[in-house]
């Protein structure tokens, strides 16, 4: 266990609507990154957050917003969904803003979008 | 901005080694390594920092020469254990974005 938590594990939902992904990093983690990982593409990197503020950007879709909340917690919205957004969303933890900190991964979000 | 992995893909059996390469175009500050198995979260294996430092974990260890932007990962007398999804990322010096990239990865399967 990572300490990383995502919730929730599964979600199936239609074409055009919106969802919340939420992510709660380990206990004293400032950071938090969010991964896209569809078949054959890997880890596509999506957004960093460092302590409530929003430290880079990775290909994420103008669909896609992310924030972090005083408390760290994170949400990932994925709105106007389209069959192409399924994949299995991650996101991970870490002690300082980067660079060169070991990153924790949560189990992961798995959309699946019909 | 994607470090590229090779090869993409390792058959091993029980015992054998393997070498698991990554390469970025950029200057690196870092060269993290992750493991995945099927259906389970990455799971970070070591990070090496500038300075052609080598690392090691047991039979798994590093190296990153940042001269070439290259970092390699040795799997030494493997273990059934060590089958996954082999992800590196990287780091760019401090200064550019704080961004952590993975590689497209390296899948090993090793049999008995």
């Amino acid at each position: 266990d990572s300490g990383v938590t995502q919730t929730p594990k599964h979600l199936i939902t239609a074409t055009g609507q919106r969802v919340t992904l939420r992510c709660s990093p380990r206990s004293g983690d400032l950071s938090v990154y969010w991964y896209q990982q569809s078949l054959d593409q890997g880890l596509q990197f999506l957004i960093h957050y460092y302590n409530g503020e929003e430290r880079a950007k990775g290909n994420i879709l103008e669909r896609f917003s992310a924030q972090q909340f005083p408390d760290l917690h994170s949400e990932l919205n994925l709105s106007s969904l389209e069959l192409g957004d399924s994949a299995l969303y991650f996101c991970a933890s870490s002690v300082g803003p980067g660079p060169g900190t070991e990153a924790f991964f949560g189990q992961g979000t798995r959309l699946t979008v019909v | 901005q994607q470090p590229v992995q090779s090869p993409q893909a390792v058959i091993l059996r029980e015992g054998e080694d393997a070498v698991i390469n990554c390469s970025s175009s950029k200057a690196l500050y870092s060269v993290h390594w992750y493991r995945q198995k099927h259906g389970e979260a990455p799971v970070f294996l070591m990070i090496l920092l500038k300075g052609g430092e080598q690392k090691g974990h047991e039979k798994i260890s590093a190296s990153f020469n940042e001269k070439k932007q290259q970092s390699s990962l040795y799997l030494t007398a493997s273990q059934l254990s060590y089958s996954g999804t082999y992800f590196c990322g990287t780091e760019k010096s401090p200064g550019g974005s704080e961004k952590l990239v993975f590689g497209k990865g390296t899948k090993l399967t090793v049999n008995p």
